[in-house]
Parts: C-alpha cells; sequence; structure tokens
C-alpha cells in the first residue's frame, strides 16, 4: 500500500542531543512537508521540499533542519538549538500540479525531552 | 498575515445533535479550502475539499461544508453527529496560483466531544 511512514513512533531524547525523525514516502510526490502540533496551537509548518536537493524553511524553523536527497525521503533534525522541541511531529506529502488532492499525512512522531 | 481561523476550541455535543464548526480565512484571490479530521490516536485524514464549483462539498461520514467566497468561509456541518464523530477537525487553506499551489495553512483545531 502507498503511503508516508515516519519512525519512530516516540522518541525520548535528552537535553542538548540532536535526534533525527525519519519519514518516507512511496506514493511518488514531489513535494514533502515537516509540521509540529501542539494542543491549541494547530499544525505549524517546519520545512518543506518540493523538489529533491531544495527545501525552504516554514514558520517555525529555527532550531531544525532538513534534507532532501531522494524523493522518498525527507528526514527532520531537531538540534540542541530548538527551545522547546517536545512535540507531535507529523510529516506530510502531495503532488504539485494544479489537481492536488491535499495533503498525505503520516502517523506522526511523539518526540519528549526528558 | 495570512491566517485561519476555527472558532471553537472545544464543541460537547450530545449524540444526534447537529453540528456546525466555523473556519475564516484571510487570503485573497483563488484558493482551495480543506477539513482534515484526526481521532484519538490516528493520523490525519481528509475529510473534504473545494477546488471549485459547486460551492456545497460533500464529504465521508456524512460532513459538508459551504463556501461563502463573501465572506472568506468554509463552515462544516452534520445534520446527526455520533459518538464516533469525536475528534479534533482542522481547517486548512491553499492559494491556488494557476499551475501550482502555495502551502496548506492550518487553522488551530476545534475538539468535538460527542457524548453517547
Amino acid at each position: 500500500d502507498g503511503g508516508i511512514t515516519q519512525s519512530p513512533k516516540y522518541l525520548f531524547r535528552k537535553e542538548g542531543q540532536n535526534v533525527t525523525l525519519s519519514c518516507e514516502q512511496n506514493l511518488n510526490h514531489d513535494a514533502m512537508y515537516w509540521y509540529r502540533q501542539d494542543p491549541g496551537q494547530g499544525l505549524r509548518l517546519i520545512y518543506y521540499s518540493q523538489i529533491v536537493n531544495d527545501f525552504q524553511k516554514g514558520d517555525i524553523a529555527e532550531g531544525y533542519s532538513v534534507s532532501r536527497e531522494k524523493k522518498e525521503s525527507f528526514p527532520l533534525t531537531v538540534t540542541s538549538a530548538q527551545k522547546n522541541p517536545t512535540a507531535f511531529y507529523l510529516c506530510a506529502s502531495s503532488t504539485r500540479t494544479a489537481l492536488v488532492v491535499g495533503y498525505t499525512f503520516g502517523s506522526g512522531t511523539r518526540l519528549t525531552v526528558v | 498575515a495570512q491566517s485561519v481561523s476555527q472558532h471553537n476550541h472545544h464543541v460537547i455535543l450530545s449524540e444526534a445533535a447537529s453540528l456546525e464548526l466555523g473556519c475564516n480565512y484571510s487570503y485573497g484571490g483563488t484558493v482551495n479550502l480543506f477539513w482534515y479530521v484526526q481521532y484519538p490516536g490516528q493520523h490525519l485524514q481528509l475529510l473534504l475539499k473545494y477546488f471549485s464549483g459547486d460551492p456545497l462539498v460533500k464529504g465521508i461520514k456524512g460532513f459538508e461544508a459551504e463556501f461563502i467566497k463573501s465572506k472568506f468561509s468554509f463552515n462544516l456541518r452534520k445534520p446527526s453527529v455520533q459518538w464516533s464523530d469525536t475528534a479534533e477537525y482542522f481547517c486548512a487553506v491553499n492559494q491556488d496560483y494557476g499551475g501550482s499551489q502555495g502551502n496548506l495553512i492550518f487553522g488551530k483545531g476545534t475538539k468535538l466531544s460527542v457524548k453517547p
């Protein structure tokens, strides 16, 4: 079945450590996105990539980094510079044509800083 | 700044009550509109979408939404809710530039709790 796989589902990190969240899709979508979900805040865009080897900052990119070396993969690194990293992280993908039918979302990774 | 507003943070209804969740956006120009649902412990799923044509859009599970361009609104409705509709609902909008689209911007979400 086509879809988006995020791993791990739960992640614990010590303060001061970097951690990388995985996102893989087999939908042949060009565009991929990372959102952060906090209670009462909705979804806020961290980074997005419309094409391989290219990505742009979203609304809350500080303290995060990404790469897009393959069409299928868009990993997100939460660095020690991110002051409040505990959150639920969602990866999504979409086509780029005008007939896009919205985004397909992964099941998310819950990151907790301990 | 471009934004999406959902009027209610938490709505509590009894089964069989009617539902209307408000959504307003602040973009000018052509937009695409979406409602997503997140059931407890599950990932976001698309409920319905509007690109063009009939402004009354029907989605899955008996939900519908009406696009009123003059009011910049895209309210979600269901005539009779069920306990299984308990979830968080997100309105989302992106700008349509013809051959491409802007990023999807989400509202803050509305939690719906349906009492059996």
